[in-house]
């Protein structure tokens, strides 16, 4: 079973809100991704999570928050947001760093 | 720097035509790895295939083919007899090592439409 599960499948929010995406794997990988994609462009990589620790973090802005509960989950919390920041939240997994990485469905995300 | 070219912004075909999407990569590392990813309209990214740098072999796995050549440093992928499914944007991904960890560095993706 190759899943990545990421809820909401949709999310509207406005500038002062805070919300959460999840991403649920059960497939016994030990890196966790997520990934800001716009329109017509490649996934741009946020954070990895390798083994449950924090190990790549691409300058992303503090209104981006990621936690890793266990190994199997992966939050991302979001507060106050810009109109800038609607995109497709792509969360993936991989069994170790290096191998490839297997992609939830994603959240779109709209922020009013 | 890694970096990842496909020169290719679309392509067109008819059904049942062959296709070759191109990826040319740089990277100074000795290892390292490599990626095909499709994405169709609805979003989600499917993984199709990955090479390590030292397996120079071609390899098919259906109508889809790869041919990874390190003297050109170039990735390339067919697929034989496309079909309407086949209609996607399908990205290149090279790994750089980070942190201890790894990252993908994507190609801007070449959007392939396949019509009846």
């Amino acid at each position: 079973d190759t899943e990545v599960t990421q809820t909401p499948k949709h999310l509207v929010m406005g500038m002062t809100n805070k919300k959460s995406l999840k991403c649920e794997q059960h497939m016994g990988h030990r890196a966790m991704y997520w990934y800001k994609q716009k329109a017509k462009k490649p996934p741009e990589l946020m954070f990895v999570y390798s083994y449950e620790k924090l190990s790549i973090n691409e300058s992303v802005p503090s209104r981006f928050s990621p936690e890793c509960p266990n190994s199997s989950l992966l939050n991302l919390h979001l507060h106050a947001l810009q109109p800038e920041d609607s995109a497709l939240y792509l969360c993936a997994s991989s069994p170790v760093p290096s191998y490839e990485q297997y992609f939830g469905p994603g959240t779109r995300l709209t922020v009013t | 720097a890694q970096k990842v070219t496909q020169a290719q912004t679309e392509i067109s075909v008819v059904e049942k035509e062959d296709v070759t999407l191109d990826c040319v990569y740089e990277t100074r590392d000795t290892t390292y790895y490599l990626f095909w990813y499709k994405q169709p309209p609805s979003g989600e990214l499917v993984f199709l295939i990955r090479r390590n740098s030292f397996d120079e072999q071609n390899e098919i796995s259906g109508r889809y083919s790869w041919n990874f050549q390190k003297s050109t440093s170039s990735f390339n992928f067919t697929i034989t007899a496309s079909q309407v499914v086949d209609s996607a944007v399908y990205f290149c991904a090279l790994s750089q090592p980070q942190g201890g960890s790894e990252k993908l560095v994507f190609g801007k993706g070449t959007k392939l439409t396949v019509n009846p």
